[in-house]
């Protein structure tokens, strides 16, 4: 079945670590995301990728880094410069056109600070 | 500003009640209005689409409305089920490939 994995499911990080999420797609979709989920708070967009080898902020990538070598692959490194990184970490993907089909969701990374 | 607010933020009814969830946006210009589902711990689902042309629209015991001159949509849920408790996310696609998230409605079905 088509569909987004994220790994691990759970990840403990401790200070001056990085840590990096996994996320890959086999839907043939371009486009990929990376969301951060807080309590009480709407998704927040960390970065974007349109097409291979090409990647955009969102509106609080400091303290992250991502990479796209391969339209599968989205990985999401959690770097030390990240000072509050305990969240529900969410990766996306859609297609660019048309615009009326949704985008599809991995079930999360969970990270917390040991 | 683009924003979406949903309300209210958390809900409870009995099982077998209805219940109607609020989402107001003012993102501009407007693609299309998308409802999700979240269980606890899992990523979210979408579970109907509104376009500027659509009124209603349903899905099984859901049903989505959009009224686009007030920039209202509301899902309906009928006779609810347990398995219905879940966060409820209005997400809201700018033209392009911009997308605006609601807070979320959480929603808890009691026996």
């Amino acid at each position: 079945d088509g569909g987004i994995t994220q790994s691990p499911k759970y990840l403990f990080r401790k200070e001056g670590q990085n840590v990096t999420l996994s996320c890959e797609q086999n839907l043939n979709h371009d486009a990929m995301y990376w969301y951060r989920q807080d309590p009480g708070q709407g998704l927040r967009l960390i970065y974007y990728s349109q097409i291979v080898n090409d990647f955009q902020k969102g509106d609080i990538a400091e303290g992250y880094s991502v990479s796209r070598e391969k339209k599968e692959s989205f990985p999401l490194t959690v770097t030390s410069a990240q000072k509050n990184p305990t969240a529900f970490y969410l990766c996306a993907s859609s297609v660019m056109t048309p615009l009326n089909q949704p985008q599809h969701f991995g079930d999360g990374t969970r990270l917390s600070i040991l | 500003k683009n924003q979406v607010e949903q309300s209210p933020q958390s809900l409870i009814i009995l099982e077998g009640k209805n219940c109607t969830l609020q989402c107001n946006y003012t993102v501009s210009p407007f693609s299309n209005l998308r409802w999700y589902k979240q269980d606890t711990g899992r990523g979210p689902v979408s579970l109907t689409i509104m376009t500027f042309s659509e009124n209603t629209k349903s899905n099984g015991r859901y049903t989505a409305t959009l009224d686009a001159d007030t920039k209202q949509s509301s899902l309906h849920i009928t006779a609810s089920q347990l398995s219905d408790s879940a966060s409820y996310i209005c997400v809201v696609r700018a033209t392009g490939n911009q997308f605006y998230f609601g807070t979320g409605t959480s929603l808890t079905v009691i026996p």
